[in-house]
């Protein structure tokens, strides 16, 4: 258990659909990292929150969107999916000042 | 384009044998990470170097930092089943966000 808790483990899902993916960090770790991994495009950085704040943008569609919440428990929502969607999206988190990252098991998408 | 080039992208080795990974860049990095991911899993961190030039080492696993901190190696010897898995570096730029190369698919057979 690397500490990082992602929910759920697996997701089969249809087209045009939403979808919820949740990420716990690693007790004391304040920035959350999502990341999109495909076979053909390996690790995509999609977005990054710090603290409840917004604090970095990677290749992140307009149909998805995240937040990191108060008790520091982030979501990414996925929405009008596509078959170009389906993907294993990890969370990752490190603590301020440390480039560690640890990452969850993964949420499994599969979009039909 | 990937930021980070890693090769070779498969390298499959019998058990024993001795192992080097490359990673390169064009771009400068404060840090380079280098992780490994089962099947299944997320990445698992293996290890952090900041310093240009700097040489780690975890039990068989050697790690190099160039000196101009644009590449690394990741250096295997006495190759074990246990080994195999994809190896990723990661180095960052801005803030604490990785990028990440596309990755190397490494199997030991026994």
């Amino acid at each position: 258990d690397s500490g990082v808790t992602q929910t759920p483990k697996h997701l089969i899902t249809a087209t045009g659909q939403r979808v919820t993916l949740r990420c716990s960090p690693r007790s004391g770790d304040l920035s959350v990292y999502w990341y999109q991994q495909s076979l053909d495009q390996g690790l995509q950085f999609l977005i990054q929150y710090y603290n409840g704040e917004e604090r970095a943008k990677g290749n992140i569609l307009e149909r998805f969107s995240a937040q990191q919440f108060p008790d520091l428990h982030s979501e990414l929502n996925l929405s009008s999916l596509e078959l170009g969607d389906s993907a294993l999206y990890f969370c990752a988190s490190s603590p301020q000042g440390n480039y560690g990252y640890t990452f969850g098991s993964g949420t499994r998408l599969t979009v039909v | 384009t990937q930021l980070l080039e890693q090769s070779p992208q498969f390298l499959s080795i019998q058990e024993g044998e001795n192992l080097t990974v490359y990673c390169n860049s064009s771009s400068v990095f404060s840090s380079l990470q280098w992780y490994r991911q089962e099947p299944g899993e997320g990445p698992v961190l293996l290890v952090t170097v900041v310093t240009g030039g700097e040489v780690k080492k975890l039990k068989r696993l050697t790690f190099q930092f160039g000196d101009a901190r644009k590449d690394s190696s990741l250096h295997i010897t006495a190759a074990q089943p246990g080994d195999t898995g994809l190896y990723l570096c990661a180095g960052a730029l801005i803030g604490y966000k990785l990028s990440f190369g596309a990755g190397t698919t490494v199997t030991v057979r026994a």
